[in-house]
């Protein structure tokens, strides 16, 4: 089983649209949960942390649910600019002072006008 | 935020020669790590570049096949050796800078 699975989509939604990504880990260890963007050609760009509590930022929202080891993104009133890969990355409880980033294979987003 | 620049952006090699990639940064950084993404795949890590020591490798990465450098706290190099065709991918440097890891632009590697 892989450490971090995505549904690898592709999700092709209007304009307007919501659309949610889920991300399941293995590691019931794992301590820290990001999501990342990367556009088509380029590199991966952090997009939002997920916390606990679970934490908005403009359109986006972001859950964690520790008892089921996953997190969601979820993309409200979807513009065309969103369109990309969503990666879900996790980091284990560290050992010394590696960051050891664990990343999903990505899902596809493509938003349609 | 920390800027990252990477040289070549991309390159097209013959398999049996090496090719090394260069990362910038513009502020001193304590963690400097490169990551490989294959076509259609996610990050993987290949080793953490320690400055005034060995680079940490991953498992499936060795240091006879990607040596790496780390003069100092803004840059780091590293070789792809004895290319071969398996060895195509996106080499991308990343750096820890406060709380966020960022990601230079990547290097496009194809060997023919």
């Amino acid at each position: 089983r892989k450490e971090v699975e995505q549904d690898p989509g592709p999700f092709n939604v209007p304009e307007g649209a919501t659309v949610a990504f889920n991300c399941t880990y293995s590691n019931s260890a794992s301590q820290s949960f990001f999501w990342y963007r990367q556009d088509c050609r380029k590199e991966p760009k952090l997009l939002m942390s997920v916390y606990s509590s679970g934490n908005e930022d403009g359109r986006f929202t972001a859950q964690l649910n520790r008892a089921s080891q996953y997190i969601s993104l979820l993309i409200r009133d979807s513009k065309l600019s969103d369109s990309a890969t969503y990666l879900c990355v996790v980091i284990p409880i560290s050992s010394g002072s590696a960051r050891q980033l664990t990343f999903g294979s990505g899902t596809q987003l493509t938003v349609l006008p | 935020s920390a800027v990252i620049s990477q040289k070549p952006s991309r390159d097209i090699c013959q398999r049996g020669t090496s090719l090394t990639i260069q990362c910038q940064v513009d502020s001193q950084v304590t963690m400097m790590f490169w990551y490989r993404q294959q076509p259609g795949q996610s990050l993987t890590l290949i080793a953490t570049a320690n400055q005034g020591s060995e680079a940490t490798y991953e498992s499936g990465f060795v240091i006879d096949k990607f040596p790496i450098s780390r003069p100092n706290l803004t840059f780091s190099t590293l070789t792809v050796s004895n290319m071969s065709p398996e060895d195509s991918s996106i080499y991308l440097c990343s750096v820890v800078f406060g709380e966020t890891q960022y990601f230079g632009p990547g290097t496009r590697l194809l060997v023919l």
